[in-house]
């Protein structure tokens, strides 16, 4: 479990604010993966990355951004925060594409 | 258009009965499916996948293609089995992707 942690675990902040979530590895896994969980949703795929600075679009990306600078960390940005973007956001690894995702503990986002 | 319903939104048994999550997706290619589960305070984890056709805590899945099903079954529930249960497709074009279903809540009752 501690070989994928998110910061912060909570946080609230305003409308047409900045956040930056952070995803941290030490799994050396080449893929990650940002998760919304949303009641009656379940969890839908915002981005995901292939590898360091190869991130692609997921089902529901819009108004949110990607880096991935170094194997371990996965930046999740959302540049003008608004109410809809009030979620729980989970973080995965996996070492390829078809196997199974390992997940972080999740960061639990209010936006007022 | 891939799909993966969960029409179960919370399944109530007592311990003891047998239990069966639903799950059917739409899915034009090949399917690969899993069944993720996450107990309270707990990450959300793989329980199983159909490729494996194990066996874990007493849960196992048969893929239907006819049906295009892929239901989790549990001949006697036990209350740790009481968590979040989602359903998840493995869809391939330009990578890999996991499409979720909308999860069912099983509850064990003692």
């Amino acid at each position: 479990d501690a070989g994928i942690t998110q910061s912060p675990r909570h946080k609230v902040t305003e409308t047409g604010t900045p956040v930056t979530l952070r995803c941290h590895q030490t799994e050396n896994h080449r893929y990650m993966y940002w998760y919304r969980q949303d009641p009656g949703h379940g969890l839908r795929l915002i981005h995901y990355s292939y590898g360091v600075k190869d991130t692609d679009k997921g089902e529901v990306s819009d108004g949110y951004s990607v880096s991935r600078s170094k194997t371990e960390d996965f930046l999740l940005t959302l540049e003008s925060a608004t109410s809809s973007q009030t979620s729980v956001y989970f973080c995965a690894t996996g070492t390829s594409g078809v196997d199974e995702q390992f997940f972080g503990p999740g960061t639990r986002l209010t936006v007022l | 258009a891939q799909r993966v319903t969960q029409p179960e939104k919370l399944l109530s048994v007592f311990k003891g009965a047998p239990v069966e999550l639903k799950c059917n997706y739409s899915y034009s290619g090949s399917p690969e499916l899993f069944w993720y589960v996450q107990y309270s305070r707990q990450r959300l984890q793989l329980l199983l996948r159909h490729i494996s056709r194990e066996s874990i805590k007493g849960f196992t899945a048969d893929l239907n293609k006819g049906e295009t099903s892929f239901h989790l079954k549990k001949p006697f529930a036990q209350e740790e089995d009481s968590a979040m249960y989602y359903c998840a497709l493995m869809v391939v074009d330009s990578s890999y992707k996991l499409i979720f279903g909308s999860g069912t809540r099983l509850l064990v009752r003692p």
